[in-house]
């Protein structure tokens, strides 16, 4: 159980373009959903949180005009990197919880490469 | 905020021996204290959480400790085998707060 899947799993493609990510939960609805960015050999970084139906709440220093979160429904958030550029090239990890209390689970991530 | 501090950054261990990642933090009103296991290119996987109200939790080769006086919680892997080469990580977050502050990663090696 509490399986988060993300999708794609790699892109890659031209300085400018908008790149869309998806993070579903597969058997649980997850009220809230996190995404974070992770460079090579670093830990985690929280870019923001989003809750079903409301508007996502980014840490200090994201722009959120650059990262876009949209959180539609109680099992699909989006993550869109608007006109991106080599310096958005990252991992992109999102997390899912069932509810407070609850653990996160991740999905396996999208590697992003801008050329 | 909350910090979290955890050592050691690489751990080399033989097959078959134990290995222990030690993690501390900052803020005493943390009470939940998630271990995720992270292999190459893919996310974190949850492995064992404890929360305040308990001091050790196992789950047949991993066990975690708690000492909330001293602040600090403990990674334990007996009997390491290949399979457990990952990069592990702490994380802690308090109850009424949604977000884990994580440590910086340890980085475990089994030797065959």
């Amino acid at each position: 159980g509490a399986v988060v899947s993300q999708h794609p799993s790699r892109v890659i493609c031209k300085s400018g373009t908008s790149v869309k990510i998806e993070c579903r939960s597969l058997d649980f609805q997850a009220t809230t959903m996190f995404w974070y960015r992770q460079f090579p050999k670093q830990s985690l970084m929280l870019m923001a949180t989003s809750n079903e139906g409301s508007k996502a709440t980014y840490e200090q220093g994201v722009e959120k005009d650059k990262f876009l979160i949209n959180h539609a429904s109680l099992t699909l958030s989006t993550l869109t990197v608007t006109s991106a550029h080599p310096e958005d090239s990252s991992f992109y990890i999102c997390s899912a919880r069932a509810g407070q209390g609850q653990p996160q689970h991740f999905g396996d991530g999208t590697r992003l490469s801008i050329l | 905020g909350e910090n979290v501090e955890q050592h050691p950054s690489t751990l080399s261990v033989q097959e078959g021996d134990s290995a222990v990642i030690k993690c501390t933090y900052s803020d005493s009103a943390s009470n939940y204290f998630p271990w995720y296991k992270q292999e190459l290119g893919k996310g974190p996987q949850l492995i064992i959480d404890i929360r305040s109200n308990v001091g050790e939790k196992k789950d047949q080769r991993i066990a975690v400790t708690l000492n909330k006086t001293a602040k600090h919680f403990s990674l334990h892997i007996t009997e390491t085998q290949p399979e457990d080469s990952a990069v592990y990580f702490c994380a802690a977050s308090k109850a009424n707060d949604y977000k884990l502050s994580f440590g910086a990663g340890t980085t475990v090696t089994v030797r065959a």
